[in-house]
């Protein structure tokens, strides 16, 4: 089976464009989180989805927005890009409730200019 | 408030040798669990073994396993027989209650590198 598939994989934007990055969960799995991860540090928890509703959001400015479709894939938005926001973007999938474990996609690599 | 410690910046370990990664957490929770992930050059966050907090044994997953002692509240990760393909970052998280939602709540990870 398919892993957690994220498109692209490299990405190039200015300060003050907006960027769209895709993520497709494993097949089965209801549940989407994404993660933003600065050189360095942790992933950093943004949005998760569940039958395409918000669950939970992080600490993020509303510049981020998420959304899920209908077949459980996800988009996160960024608007009006800042240098800061240049990261590795992370989407992990689930199967809904307990202690089930996240898998990880090989994430987006954002650059902003 | 949730918190995860991870001490080590880097460590080094000889190929076939046994190594401990560290990680301490702090959470007001009784019900809880911890996970290590380890992350690749590549980037992709791979799930290597799960704990929970009510869990009466160590959890083992392979050459991985996971040395939890409550009391302590520590969850060190122990990779036996290491290959030069274990070089790579660890993430020890924890699953983040405070919004509600399916999240993990990771530390700064640990930079692991076997020496052949």
């Amino acid at each position: 089976d398919a892993g957690v598939t994220q498109s692209p994989t490299h990405l190039i934007k200015t300060r003050g464009q907006h960027v769209t990055l895709r993520c497709s969960p494993i097949s089965g799995h209801k549940s989407v989180s994404w993660y933003q991860q600065v050189l360095g540090q942790g992933p950093q928890f943004i949005f998760q989805y569940y039958e395409k509703e918000e669950r939970g959001r992080g600490n993020f400015p509303d510049r981020f927005s998420a959304r899920q479709f209908p077949n459980y894939s996800s988009e996160l938005n960024v608007n009006a890009l800042l240098l800061g926001d240049s990261a590795l973007y992370l989407c992990a999938s689930s199967l809904a409730g307990g202690e089930q474990p996240q898998h990880f996609g090989d994430g987006t690599r954002l650059s902003i200019l | 408030a949730q918190k995860i410690t991870q001490t080590q910046p880097g460590m080094f370990v000889q190929e076939k040798e046994a190594v401990t990664l560290d990680c301490t957490y702090d959470t007001s929770d009784q019900s809880y669990g911890l996970f290590w992930y380890k992350q690749p050059s590549s980037g992709e966050m791979i799930f290597l073994i799960y704990q929970g907090s009510y869990d009466e044994q160590n959890a083992t997953e392979g050459r991985y396993s996971l040395n939890f002692q409550k009391a302590r509240k520590s969850a060190n990760l122990v990779i036996s027989a290491s290959q030069l393909g274990d070089s790579a970052m660890y993430f020890c998280a924890m699953r983040n209650r405070q919004t509600g939602a399916n999240n993990l709540f990771f530390g700064t990870g640990t930079r692991l590198t076997v020496i052949p």
